[in-house]
């Protein structure tokens, strides 16, 4: 079965500090991952994916198939990016979404 | 493109009554899917649909409730004798043909008294 697996409810990192959201998935198959982000008072809102391997808003995330993960890092946490994010596995036309990582970045 | 479009955006029904979700998707999208958001548990998925077909309701609970996307107007989520436990907020998300992102509306939070 597929799985996708946040284990920080929340996560609380000082303005400037390095942040790692992690996240863990279970599919037998090629997965695609993304991350997904809601900030406040917005919707749901795709931040990236990792075939484009592309970094958006400082953000970057590598899949490592071997350690079955697609943490998502920045070097420099901002205010601005305090918000729940979501980690999401696509197995085609089926999306599995994490239960999420509520993210405050203190000034 | 108005984006995906969830309405009402605030629901109050009392235990017994019904609850009628809709969501339009985005232009040109024909794959629909329905997450419920229990506070303190992120995005359970329920339903997946394309128009006129259920590919996917192994999230949905095997009563009361029932999701369709018609062939014309938007995908409706249908719950029925709602009880406390279904408060929550609902969310509507549309893709295009095939993989790739999905695109979610602001969601649709209902409150049974």
């Amino acid at each position: 079965a597929q799985r996708v697996t946040q284990p920080e409810k929340l996560l609380s990192v000082f303005k400037g500090a390095p942040v790692e959201l992690k996240c863990n998935y279970s599919y037998s198959g090629s997965p695609e991952l993304f991350w997904y982000v809601q900030y406040s008072r917005q919707r749901l809102q795709l931040l990236l994916r990792h075939i484009s391997r592309e970094s958006i808003k400082g953000f970057t995330a590598d899949l490592n198939k071997g350690e079955t993960s697609f943490h998502l890092k920045k070097p420099f946490a901002q205010e601005e990016d305090s918000a729940m994010y979501y980690c999401a596995l696509s197995t085609g036309n089926q999306f599995y979404f994490g239960t999420g990582t509520s993210l405050t970045v203190i000034p | 493109n108005a984006g995906v479009m969830q309405n009402p955006r605030h629901l109050v029904r009392r235990r017994g009554q019904e609850a009628r979700l809709r969501c339009s998707p985005m232009k040109g999208h024909s794959h629909v899917y329905w997450y419920r958001q229990l506070p303190e548990e992120g995005l359970k998925f329920m339903v997946y649909l394309q128009k006129e077909n259920i590919i996917d309701e192994s999230g949905m609970p095997k009563e009361r409730f029932s999701a369709e996307f018609p062939k014309e107007g938007p995908s409706i989520l249908r719950i029925q004798q709602v009880v406390r436990g279904d408060s929550a907020a609902y969310f509507c998300a549309s893709s295009p043909v095939g993989t790739g992102e999905l695109f979610f509306g602001e969601g649709s939070r209902l409150t049974v008294l």
